[in-house]
């Protein structure tokens, strides 16, 4: 079955220290893969995508993710946290093919960054 | 150019009883998606129109929720008769035609609690 893991409920990591939010995923063929970020009542917000080409794909607010076609990982990473990152994360994949696509989302996890 | 518009934001009601929510898509997305995200869970999807025919609802709980997109403009999802585990928030997303492949632009959600 295709699916998507994240392994860790919650994070916690201080402010300015680098951060990783894991996610591993199970799908056939080349995936679609996304971060989302969710702030208190607040919808979903796209922070990146990797599609193909480089590994290390860049996005929103210094955010960057590194695909790993060999581990199936697609781990969110910061250098330097900020305590205004302390928000839920969502990694997700496009399945599906060209007579329907759909995304599924991980569980999320939750960033806690401390001052 | 403006969000997805979704209301109401919040709702209470008690089981057994109906109630609808709304959403406004990025004008010329052709995709839209409804997704039940439940406390403490990734979002799954309910449903998914492309302009104004149903993609996906193989997830959809057809004996009490229905949705429709007439125009292939907003869109409707009711829910009748409401049980307590139907309490979730409910999030509407839409995308260009591509299957999502440049990610989705979520709505603030409805917060949907029956009591």
């Amino acid at each position: 079955a295709q699916s998507v893991a994240q392994p860790e409920d919650q994070v916690n990591v201080a402010e300015g220290n680098p951060l990783t939010v894991k996610c591993t995923y199970s799908v056939s063929g080349n995936p679609y893969l996304f971060w989302y970020v969710q702030y208190p009542n607040r919808g979903l917000q796209f922070l990146l995508k990797y599609i193909t080409g480089d590994n290390l794909v860049k996005g929103s607010y210094g955010f960057e993710a590194e695909f790993n076609k060999s581990q199936t990982s697609f781990h969110l990473k910061k250098p330097s946290a900020l305590v205004s990152d302390s928000a839920l994360y969502f990694c997700a994949v496009r399945v599906g093919n060209t007579g329907g696509f759909k995304t599924i989302f991980g569980a999320g996890t939750r960033l806690f960054v401390k001052a | 150019e403006a969000g997805v518009a979704q209301s109401p934001r919040y709702k209470i009601i008690e089981k057994r009883q109906s109630v609808a929510f709304w959403c406004n898509p990025i004008s010329g997305h052709a995709t839209l998606y409804w997704y039940q995200q439940i406390l403490g869970q990734g979002p799954k999807l309910l449903i998914q129109f492309q302009n104004n025919g149903v993609v996906d609802d193989s997830q959809l709980p057809k004996d009490r929720f229905s949705a429709e997109r007439l125009k292939g403009v907003d869109s409707t999802l009711k829910i009748q008769p409401a049980k307590l585990e139907d309490s979730a928030v409910y999030l509407c997303a839409s995308s260009p035609a591509g299957g999502g492949a440049g990610g989705y632009t979520f709505g603030s959600g409805t917060r949907l609690t029956v009591v």
